[in-house]
């Protein structure tokens, strides 16, 4: 069955701090790994994607990495503003157009 | 990449009533997608929208609820029939952008939907 689990579920950080989020997937076959943010009450804003034979992928403050071995991306945010509050979405796509999205990491950044 | 303009941005509606959504996009696609998010949970694809056919279903999504018109390659609307307190989720509309880079899917900014 195809999945896309995240973790963590949500977390909290103060301002000017790094995180990292994770994401593991099980989805055949695999085309592409995206990273969404979607703020409250908006659609989804991609940061970032990457194919089969990327590992890592930048966007300003954003990095993501891709470990096709062991299916697993991160996405890294370094000096955390209070703007990165938002919802992360880790998406693979199983090719043909199928989307298989991640339930999402609630990230709070507080000052 | 493409931009979705969605509207209305959000509504409060009546049980048994229906809401028509519309997502206009400024370049032509070839196929754009209607999903649904509800509280705390990830967008889940309700259907894609064909222009010039029926628009195909995913399981437990059928067409005398969620109604697609899809009349050209830059427009496409979504109706929620008959809604109850059930249905109240943020609605999305989809496309893919081609030839735009690395960026994949775009949304639109989402339709909040509450059934009272």
């Amino acid at each position: 069955k195809n999945q896309v689990e995240q973790s963590p579920q949500s977390l909290i950080i103060l301002e000017g701090k790094n995180c990292t989020l994770q994401c593991n997937y099980t989805v055949s076959p695999f085309s592409n790994l995206r990273w969404y943010k979607q703020d409250t009450g908006r659609g989804p804003v991609s940061l970032t994607i990457m194919t089969f034979s990327e590992n890592t992928k930048s966007n300003g403050r954003y990095t993501a990495t891709l470990d096709a071995d062991t299916k697993q991306s991160s996405l890294h945010i370094t000096a955390s503003q209070l703007s990165d509050s938002a919802s992360y979405i880790c998406v693979v796509s199983a090719g043909g157009g199928k989307l298989i999205f991640g339930q999402g990491t609630e990230l709070s950044v507080k000052p | 990449s493409a931009v979705i303009s969605q509207k209305p941005s959000r509504d409060i509606c009546q049980r048994g009533t229906s809401l028509t959504i519309q997502c206009q996009v400024d370049s032509q696609v070839t196929m754009m997608f209607w999903y649904r998010q509800q509280p705390g949970q990830s967008l889940t694809l309700i259907a894609t929208a064909n222009q010039g056919s029926e628009a195909t279903y995913e399981s437990g999504f059928v067409i005398d609820k969620f109604p697609i018109s899809r009349p050209n390659l830059t427009f496409s609307t979504l109706t929620v029939s008959n809604m109850s307190p059930e249905d109240s989720s943020i609605y999305l509309c989809s496309v893919e952008a081609r030839g735009q880079g690395n960026y994949g899917y775009t949304f639109g900014s989402g339709t909040r939907l509450t059934v009272v």
